[in-house]
């Protein structure tokens, strides 16, 4: 069966330091991944999608980056946190597109 | 115009009760999926709906997606205090883009 992992589950980070949050895929190929941000209370906003290794598109021009190193992991990335990068950052996959999306546990992020 | 209206926002209800919330959209989508999302957790997949007009229900839970592909409803019946959470409605419009609903908060009072 497939499972999506995510680390770590909480981070508090001091502005301007740098951010890796990891989502790996266990048990299927070529899934599409997907990082979504989850501001309090609110909805879940795209940040980045890949449907394949090294092929990343962004949906919002933001302080954040992505990469895909490896067919079943994506990472999360920023050179310097900003406050406004506080949220709750949710990764997820798909067999392919038009299918549910499985999404991980998620990583509660605290810039101070 | 792409976006989803979730409503409502918020429910207070007692256990027992039926639940009702919807997603409407001025666009059209080819699959409606609805979410749970409990606090810390990522959300959990409940419902997905691929054609117009499907009504598909998962023990409690019933969803359907509209006939004009613009709307989904998901109702719970006979709520249990377990059931408490953020749900979600998601349309998928094409390729990579799925819109989320901005959520509905149910509390159940036991």
């Amino acid at each position: 069966s497939q499972t999506i992992h995510q680390w770590p589950a909480t981070l508090v980070q001091p502005v301007g330091s740098p951010l890796s949050l990891e989502c790996t895929v266990e048990g299927t190929s070529n899934p599409n991944l997907y990082w979504y941000r989850q501001a309090a209370g609110r909805g879940l906003q795209l940040l980045f999608y890949s449907v394949g290794i090294g092929q990343i598109s962004s949906e919002v021009p933001q302080n954040l980056s992505a990469s895909r190193p490896q067919d079943r992991q994506f990472i999360l990335s920023s050179k310097k946190l900003l406050l406004s990068d506080s949220g709750f950052y949710l990764c997820a996959w798909s067999i392919r597109s038009g299918y549910g999306y499985t999404f991980g546990s998620g990583t509660r992020l605290t810039v101070v | 115009g792409q976006q989803l209206n979730q409503s409502p926002q918020s429910m207070f209800i007692q256990e027992g009760e039926d639940v009702s919330m919807n997603c409407t959209s001025s666009s059209i989508f080819n699959t409606w999926l609805w979410y749970k999302q409990e606090p810390g957790e990522g959300p959990v997949l409940l419902i997905a709906l691929y054609k117009a007009g499907e009504l598909t229900s998962n023990g409690r839970l019933t969803a359907q997606f509209g006939i004009t592909r613009k709307d989904s409803f998901l109702n719970i019946s006979a709520s249990i205090p377990s059931d408490v959470g953020i749900y979600f409605c998601a349309g998928q419009l094409s390729n990579n883009d799925m819109r989320f609903g901005a959520g509905t908060r149910l509390t159940v009072k036991p």
